[in-house]
C-alpha cells in the first residue's frame, strides 16, 4: 500500500526556537496532505489542510503564522512550529490521500508523527 | 461528513472476536464508513471501509446494517497487540478524516 513518511519522529527543541517536520508520500502523489495534533490521551485535531502550489487552509483556532506550512511538490509537505513554547509539545501527524484498491475510492495514509518537546 | 458514537472503552479476551460498534445515524448515501486504530504513540494505520456491502480484509470485517446507520468492525481473534485506539470515521471520498474520541479497545490474556 501507499507509505507516508514522517521526519523526525521525535525532536526536542529549547522554547523560542523553529522546528520543522516533513511529511513525504514514498509511492503516490498527493496533491492534499492534512496536519494533526494530538495531545496525550485525546483525540487527533485537524490542524490544517496542505494544498500543493497554494496556501494551507487552517482550521479555527490554529494560528498560521505559528504554524507554518508549505506544501512546495506532490510529495512533500513541511509543518514548521515557530519560535515554540512547551504548549507546542504534541504529538503531529500528517496524512496524505491516495487510491486504496481498484475501485478508485481514496484512504487516508498517515505518517508515523513526530513527537515534539519543547523544553 | 456524519458524526459518528463508540463506546469509550471494550475488554477483549485474548483469542476472542472483538465486535466494535459505531453508530452513524445521519450517514448520507455518499459516504462511506472508514476504520482506522491507532496504537501508543504511533501514526492511525488504516483497518478497512465500506459503502453499504460487508467487507472482509486480512485484518478485519466489517459489517454495515442494511440501513447503513450503524457498523461493526470485528476483529475475528484479537491479540495482545491490537489493543489500541479504534476510530470509526464517515465521510466522502477523498475527504479529510474528522476523527472522534473512538474506542479503547484492551485485549486481555
Amino acid at each position: 500500500g501507499a507509505v507516508v513518511s514522517q521526519h523526525p519522529s521525535r525532536v526536542i527543541c529549547k522554547s523560542g526556537t523553529s522546528v520543522k517536520i516533513e511529511c513525504r508520500s514514498l509511492d503516490f502523489q498527493a496533491t492534499t496532505m492534512f496536519w494533526y495534533r494530538q495531545f496525550p490521551k485525546q483525540s487527533l485535531m485537524l490542524m490544517a489542510t496542505s494544498n500543493e502550489g497554494s496556501k494551507a487552509t487552517y482550521e479555527q483556532g490554529v494560528e498560521k503564522d505559528k504554524f507554518l506550512i508549505n506544501h512546495a511538490s506532490l510529495t512533500l509537505s513541511t509543518l514548521t512550529v515557530t519560535s515554540a513554547h512547551p504548549e507546542d509539545s504534541s504529538f503531529y501527524i500528517c496524512s496524505a490521500n491516495g487510491y486504496a484498491d481498484r475501485t478508485l475510492n481514496t484512504e487516508a495514509f498517515f505518517g508515523q508523527g513526530t513527537r515534539l518537546t519543547v523544553v | 461528513d456524519a458524526k459518528t458514537t463508540q463506546p469509550p472503552s471494550m475488554d477483549c479476551a485474548e483469542g476472542r472476536a472483538a465486535n466494535l460498534p459505531c453508530n452513524h445515524s445521519t450517514i448520507s448515501g455518499n459516504e462511506y464508513v472508514y476504520w482506522y486504530r491507532q496504537i501508543h504513540s504511533q501514526g492511525p494505520q488504516y483497518i478497512i471501509h465500506g459503502l453499504k456491502n460487508n467487507e472482509t480484509n486480512e485484518m478485519a470485517s466489517l459489517i454495515i446494517t442494511e440501513d447503513r446507520k450503524s457498523s461493526t468492525l470485528i476483529l475475528p481473534h484479537a491479540t495482545l497487540r491490537d489493543t489500541a485506539v479504534y476510530y470509526c470515521i464517515v465521510l466522502n471520498a477523498g475527504n479529510m478524516l474528522t476523527f472522534g474520541g473512538g474506542t479503547r479497545l484492551m485485549v486481555k490474556p
